[in-house]
Order: C-alpha cells, then structure tokens, then sequence
C-alpha cells in the first residue's frame, strides 16, 4: 500500500537558521513520483518540486535542496537560511502507477514557523 | 501556465442550503479534475475524480448524493455540497493537471473556505 509519512507535526526555527522537513514513502510500484507542495497561511498549495523514482541526483534551487535516497524510502527537504516568509504548511506527497497515476498520496504535512 | 482558478474563495451559508464551488482550468484542458477537501491543521483528503463526460469516482466514505460533482466541460468540474450541515464546513481544494501529461504536479486552485451556520 502507498504511504507517505511526516513525521514531523510542527517545527520552529529562528530566522537564518537551516531546518530539514522529512519525508519517508512506501510504495510497492518501481516508477513513482514524489512532490513537495508549500500550504502558505492564504490556503493555496504551490508546487515546489518533483522527482521521479530513478533519478536519486540532489537537487538546489536557491534556499532549497531535496535529499532522494531509495535506500531508505526518503525524500527530504532542507531550507537554508530560513525566512519569515517560508512560515508555511509543508507537504509530501507520492503518485505512482496506481489509477494510472491519477492518485496523490499525501502526507500529513508539516507546520514550519519561522520565529524573526 | 497552469492556472487552476477556484470560486469562490470563501462562502457562509445556512444549514440546510446547498453550495456550488467551480474549478476551472484557465489555460490547459483537464479531462480530470480532483477535489480534495482539508480539515484545520490536516492533509488534504482526495473525495473524488471528477471525469469529464461521464461520472465522477467517489472515494470510499463520500456521499456522492451530498457531495454532486460536473465536470461539464474540458475546462470546468463544480462540487455542489447539497443540504449543508455544520459537519460540511471545511476547506474544500480543486485540482488539475493538463491531460496527457501523466505524472505531472497537480496544480491546485486557491481552495474554498466553506462556513455553514
């Protein structure tokens, strides 16, 4: 069965600070796809990234990196020098092949303050 | 590009009236659309495929007969939450992706904050 797991419910970190969201997945499909989308105090959900099952190389986009390891089922999310404004709900989530990819799984998302 | 445009933002109604939320999709086509719906400080929980044409899936536990979804057209899917109940207040989020791009984002409408009294 697909899972998507956010351990973490709530984290604080002080402006500047770097914080790491993680994100663990089963799946028991080969070809999947794992997101991360940013839930912001206004409610819209902004798409940040994408990877798909066979590509484990890192990925930087500015303040942001993402750690893929198969090895261990994760998927996690490091902000670098954290803002104010990254105050936000965070969200993993897994599509594969079931119901032709049409599925999202979800996880349950965590809750980042950014205390100024 | 990608633009999921949902209205309305936010609605009040009175218990026992029925809500109407559209979801359109400004500038791709989407055969599918989701509707998800998410409780204060929870996941988003996925009620049901809107199919353009023919009718929508339900997940298990949704009433399909309160929650009607159309997907009249490549570009539109409404959720009529019918005879509303305080029990139905939540946010409600649409979603779409441009049809045959596979695994493609999702690209989410700005949700609808339903409020009923």
């Amino acid at each position: 069965a697909q899972k998507v797991t956010q351990a973490q419910t709530e984290i604080s970190v002080v402006e500047k600070e770097d914080v790491t969201l993680d994100c663990v997945y089963e799946t028991r499909d080969t070809t999947y796809y794992l997101f991360w989308y940013k839930q912001p105090p206004s409610g819209e959900l902004v798409f940040l990234i994408r990877r798909n099952s066979f590509d484990e190389q890192n990925e930087i986009s500015g303040r942001y990196s993402w750690n893929f390891q198969k090895s261990t089922s994760s998927f996690n999310f490091t902000i670098t020098a954290s803002q104010v404004v990254d105050s936000a709900v965070y969200f993993c989530a897994l599509s594969d092949r079931t119901n032709t990819g049409n599925q999202f799984y979800f996880g349950t998302g965590t809750s980042l303050t950014v205390i100024p | 590009g990608a633009v999921v445009s949902q209205h309305p933002s936010w609605v009040i109604c009175k218990s026992g009236t029925s809500v109407k939320i559209e979801c359109r999709s400004l500038d791709f086509q989407a055969t599918t659309m989701f509707w998800y719906r998410q409780f204060p400080k929870q996941s988003l929980m996925l009620m049901a495929t809107s199919n353009e044409g023919s009718k929508a899936t339900y997940e298990q536990g949704v009433e399909k007969d309160k929650f009607l979804i159309n997907h009249a057209s490549l570009t539109l899917s409404t959720l009529t939450v019918t005879s509303a109940h305080p029990e139905d207040s939540s946010f409600y989020i649409c979603s779409a992706r441009p049809t045959g791009t596979g695994y493609s984002p999702l690209h989410f409408g700005n949700g609808t904050r339903l409020t009923v009294t």
